[in-house]
């Protein structure tokens, strides 16, 4: 089983809003990660989690706040959004992080997001 | 750093005829090498990768690639176009430097009935 899943499906949030997306595994990986993708584009990395500590932050504005509760588990927590944040966001997961085949990373269905 | 050039951004065949997605590399050892499909509204799926065991590599839903190091490619094929198969493509190669998984632009697919 490769099945990461992501919750909510779709959402819809004001500027000033609060509001977490929901990330989960039980393939027993030991990292996971954040992806945006606009329409039309690759996605592009935010952040990375090994063994449930931040390795990797790609400079990502601060309301953006990743959690890691347990090995399974990723969440994205949303503050005060602007309207170009806008996208899917894509959680993903790999058995490691280091070089190799353990790498291979897959992807959950995303969260389309729209800010108003 | 280990990157991924994709030929053609949008790539139109008739079903029923050969799909062809290029994908260059530019790599000075051995990379692992991806290509994902994503259909309209949904997430990346797997389709095939490359760890150097085969370099004839099958994937699901009938894709293959060939790793062809003399031309530093990775392309995709299929060989009869389904209308199931119209999506977005993109190659990926898992840089060995930083851990990252670096993508290609993007190739989307229409298939003509």
């Amino acid at each position: 089983d490769t099945e990461v899943t992501q919750t909510p499906k779709h959402l819809v949030m004001g500027m000033t809003n609060k509001k977490s997306l929901k990330c989960e595994q039980h393939m027993g990986h030991r990292a996971m990660y954040w992806y945006k993708q606009k329409a039309k584009k690759p996605p592009e990395l935010m952040f990375v989690y090994s063994y449930e500590k931040l390795s990797i932050n790609e400079s990502v504005p601060s309301r953006f706040s990743p959690e890691c509760p347990n090995s399974s588990l990723l969440n994205l927590h949303l503050h005060a959004l602007q309207p170009e944040d806008s996208a899917l966001y894509l959680c993903a997961s790999s058995q490691d992080m280091i070089a190799g085949v353990q790498e291979t990373q897959y992807f959950g269905p995303g969260t389309r997001l729209l800010v108003l | 750093a280990q990157s991924v050039t994709q030929l053609g951004s949008h790539v139109s065949v008739s079903e029923g005829a050969l799909v062809l997605l290029r994908c260059n590399y530019s790599s000075s050892v051995p990379p692992y090498l991806f290509w994902y499909v994503q259909y309209p509204n949904q997430g990346l799926q797997l389709l095939l990768k490359y760890t150097s065991a085969a370099t004839l590599v099958k994937g699901i839903n009938g894709f293959e690639a060939e790793f062809k190091k003399s031309e530093t490619s990775f392309h995709l094929t299929k060989p009869s176009a389904h209308m199931s198969d119209a999506a977005e493509y993109f190659c990926a190669v898992h840089r060995s430097n930083d851990y990252k998984l670096s993508f290609g632009a993007g190739t989307t697919v229409t298939v003509r009935a």
